[in-house]
């Protein structure tokens, strides 16, 4: 069965304080990678796609990467705005190409 | 508009009911997906269309829940007697072909009393 676990749960920063959030995951074969953010009260907003080991993406504060069993979220000096749920979602091979098995995310408060 | 819509956004109604939510993804997106989100969790996969057929219903809890997409378009979550465990965020998102990024609507939040 395809797992995918994040950690921490909560992560509390000082702005400014950088950090990575891991997503480690088990799936029969990756075809992709996902990182959304979610703000309370709405729908995911897509991040990243990574598609394979060695491969990293950048926006503004955060950058992405993967190897063959986990996926890191750097956040290089934090702001209170990037505040919110962190989601990892895999597609995973074997499965249809619809279905995304995601993590049960990590909260992150950025305190000024 | 530019993103997925969904209403309701909210939809309180008593156990035993039946329930349609509703799903606009963006014009032009082939590849729709419902979701289901519990307090503290991340969305769980529910089923998935390829234009007006349902390509993946693994996801689908039971045969209480039934979604159609009969243009390609516009999709209906339909649950039928509702029980108290279907409380949730339901999304609904969409990509422009079966693979790759998926574009997330606001979900509505349903609660069963």
């Amino acid at each position: 069965e395809d797992q995918v676990t994040q950690s921490p749960e909560a992560l509390r920063l000082q702005e400014g304080e950088s950090s990575s959030l891991n997503c480690s995951y088990t799936v029969s074969g990756l075809r992709g990678l996902f990182w959304y953010r979610q703000d309370p009260g709405k729908g995911p907003e897509f991040l990243f796609t990574l598609y394979s080991a060695g491969e990293e993406k950048e926006k503004e504060r955060l950058k992405a990467t993967l190897t063959k069993k986990e996926s890191f979220l750097h956040i290089t000096a934090p702001k209170p705005e990037d505040s919110a749920t962190y989601l990892c979602a895999v597609h995973a091979g074997g499965t249809s190409y619809g279905k995304l098995t995601f993590g049960q995310g990590t909260i992150l408060t950025v305190h000024p | 508009g530019a993103g997925v819509s969904q209403t309701p956004s909210n939809k309180v109604t008593e156990k035993g009911k039946y329930v349609e939510l509703r799903c606009d993804p963006i014009s032009g997106h082939t590849a729709l997906y419902w979701y289901r989100q519990s307090l503290g969790q991340g969305p769980e996969f529910l089923i998935y269309f390829q234009g007006t057929g349902a390509a993946d219903d693994s996801g689908l809890p039971n045969d209480r829940f039934f979604a159609v997409r009969p243009e390609g378009s516009v999709s209906t979550l339909k649950i039928q007697r509702t029980e108290r465990g279907d409380s949730a965020v339901y999304l609904c998102a969409s990509s422009p072909k079966g693979r790759g990024e998926q574009f997330f609507g606001p979900g509505t939040r349903l609660t069963v009393l």
